[in-house]
Formats: structure tokens, C-alpha cells, sequence
């Protein structure tokens, strides 16, 4: 059965940092991985989507990128804001969405 | 892009009595839904995958005489928890597949989720 991990738990940076969550998964025979965030009590919002054969994706001030073969990905935000903090998810799709449980980003002002 | 309405947003309810929770594609046709769970610090789980005009495939675990799904039209699915118990507080969401973005390139539109608690 798949498997998604996120690292770290828990990301408490100072505004303008660059910086990288990771997400890691087992299976390699997988459709796509979408990067989600959420906020408290909200629904999930899509950020960003990879197909299998795709490397990355960037969106804005998002970069996203995926390593099918050794199974993982990275989500890269450059320059944070405090209106980033929220909890990001990745989520690999096979015949269904497994999902990782996530990192809780806090950006200071 | 396209949208997903849940209602209600949050509902507190007594124990034993049956909550409906509400999901719709507001513009476009979904012959698919999907109901997510997610516990506090969990990740999403998903419960049971629903299908327009026939009976929803549940996953492993999920009980499917507690957890009722409806999916009657290409606009609406309902989630209905009968005899709800403390321990089926959750955050409960559900998701649209579109059905003219199918294969590996579609995506699910996600609702904003709806609050349980059970007292």
C-alpha cells in the first residue's frame, strides 16, 4: 500500500526566507502528485499538480518538483509571507489519493 | 475554475442521531465523487468513492450502513452519518471529479469541508 511522509512536521521561518518542504512516497507507480495547502478549518486549495512524467511545476512564487524513481518531491516557496502560513499536503495519485499528513508552515513577520 | 459546495459548513449534533452533509458541483457535472475524512493532525483518508445512478464503492473499514452515500444526481452527493458517535467528529470533505478533464491529466475540485461534532 502507498505510503506519504512529509518533512518536517511543523516549519517556523522569518518572512522573506526561502525554504523547501519535502514529501516522500512508496510506490513509484503513480499517475500525478498535487501539493495542496490548508487552512484552519478549510478545505484543501490546489497548488500545484505534476504529472508521472512531468520534473516540476511553478507556479507564482511555487516550485514544485518530482523524482518519480526514488520517490519524492519537494515543494520550494520562495520569499515567504506571513499569509503562506497554513498546512501544506502532497497528495500522490494511483488509483486513488494517498495523502501525506503534512507541515504546518508558520511565517513570522 | 470549477467549484464545490458542502453544506453545512459545520454541525454540532447529539449522540445517536444522524447528521447529512451535502456536496455539489456548482459548474459542471460530476459522475464522480469523492468523501474524505480527516481526524485532527491526521492526513486525509478517503472514505468512499461515489458514483452517479449506482451504489458508492466504500474503502476498507469504512462501514457502509453507518456512513450512507447518495449520489442521485450529476450535481449532488450526500454523506449521511447515521447513529453518530463522539468519535465520528472529523472534518469531512468531499471532491468533483470533472468528467471532461478524465484520464491522468484530471484533477478533483475539493469542497471546503464540513465540521462534525458529536456530543
Amino acid at each position: 500500500k502507498q505510503e506519504v511522509t512529509q518533512i518536517p512536521a511543523a516549519l517556523s521561518v522569518p518572512e522573506g526566507e526561502n525554504l523547501v518542504l519535502n514529501c516522500s512516497f512508496t510506490d513509484s507507480a503513480i499517475y500525478n502528485l498535487q501539493w495542496f495547502r490548508q487552512d484552519p478549518g478549510k478545505g484543501l486549495t490546489s497548488l500545484l499538480l505534476i504529472q508521472s512524467s512531468q520534473r516540476e511545476q511553478t507556479s507564482g512564487r511555487l516550485n514544485a518538483s518530482l523524482d518519480k524513481s526514488s520517490g519524492r518531491s519537494t515543494l520550494y516557496i520562495a520569499a515567504s509571507q506571513p499569509g503562506d502560513s497554513a498546512t501544506y499536503l502532497c497528495a500522490v495519485r494511483g488509483n486513488q489519493f494517498y495523502f501525506g499528513t503534512g507541515t504546518s508552515l508558520t511565517v513570522i513577520p | 475554475g470549477a467549484v464545490v459546495s458542502q453544506h453545512p459548513s459545520r454541525v454540532i449534533c447529539k449522540s445517536g442521531t444522524s447528521v447529512k452533509i451535502e456536496c455539489r458541483s456548482l459548474d459542471f457535472q460530476a459522475t464522480t465523487m469523492f468523501w474524505y475524512r480527516q481526524f485532527p493532525k491526521q492526513s486525509l483518508m478517503l472514505m468512499a468513492t461515489s458514483n452517479e445512478g449506482s451504489k458508492a464503492t466504500y474503502e476498507q473499514g469504512v462501514e457502509k450502513d453507518k456512513f450512507l452515500i447518495n449520489h442521485a444526481s450529476l450535481t449532488l452527493s450526500t454523506l449521511t452519518v447515521t447513529s453518530a458517535h463522539p468519535e465520528d467528529s472529523s472534518f469531512y470533505i468531499c471532491s468533483a471529479r470533472d468528467p471532461q478533464k478524465q484520464g491522468h491529466t484530471d484533477t478533483q475540485y475539493f469542497g471546503p469541508g464540513t465540521r462534525l461534532t458529536v456530543l
